[in-house]
């Protein structure tokens, strides 16, 4: 139990569908991130929200769309996919606040776009 | 643009055998991470160095933060099959780690 969970952890969308990721974290952190984990490349940033405002967009394209309702939830929203997204895509939260600061990471939502 | 190095990638071994994993940058970090990542699952944290030297023992890994703070290893002693898996570092470039960039990992497999 890593105090981060994901769910779905397995997704197959066609590119005309629209689905959701959805992250809940249990650690009282007050920051969350979307990371892209493609094979044979580092880890990808995609979203940082702060205090549930979005402080960082990795250029990610719009066809990917956060949401942070509250500090403990975090959403990304898929629509008009391309194959070449599929990836595992990994939540992850931090206190934000301290020295150190260390990021926690969900199980991953692993999404297959056909 | 910002890189951090992760050598080697690919790591196989014997069980009983010592390995290192190296982590490099250009880059000055405020802090570094470690993660093991198993397939299928999210990143695990093993442990995180903020001070330049510093040395953190986790049992049979060993942790070592450069002095410049732009560098980082991991040594592993006596590697078992429950090693196996995908070691990743990350740099923190400002204080609140919400600047965190990922090496491309090192898979290592122990055989028994």
């Amino acid at each position: 139990e890593t105090g981060v969970t994901q769910t779905p952890r397995h997704l197959v969308m066609g590119m005309t569908n629209k689905k959701s990721l959805k992250c809940e974290q249990h650690l009282g952190h007050n920051a969350m991130y979307w990371y892209k984990q493609s094979a044979k490349k580092p880890l990808e940033l995609m979203f940082v929200y702060s205090l549930e405002e979005r402080v960082e967009n990795n250029s990610v394209p719009s066809r990917f769309s956060p949401e942070c309702p509250n500090s403990s939830h975090l959403f990304l929203h898929l629509h008009t996919l391309q194959p070449e997204d599929s990836a595992l895509y990994l939540c992850a939260s931090s206190d934000g606040q301290t020295s150190g600061n260390t990021i926690y990471f969900g199980e991953g939502s692993w999404l297959t776009v056909v | 643009t910002q890189l951090l190095e992760q050598s080697p990638q690919f790591l196989s071994i014997q069980e009983g055998e010592n390995l290192t994993v190296y982590c490099n940058s250009s880059s000055v970090f405020s802090s570094l991470q470690w993660y093991r990542q198993e397939p299928g699952e999210g990143p695990v944290l093993l442990v995180t160095v903020v001070t330049g030297g510093e040395v953190k023992k986790l049992k049979r890994l060993t942790f070592q933060f450069g002095d410049a703070r732009k560098d980082s290893s991991l040594h592993i002693t006596a590697a078992q099959p429950g090693d196996t898996g995908l070691y990743l570092c990350a740099g923190a470039l400002n204080q609140a780690g919400t600047a965190l960039i990922f090496g491309k990992g090192t898979t290592l497999s122990v055989s028994s």
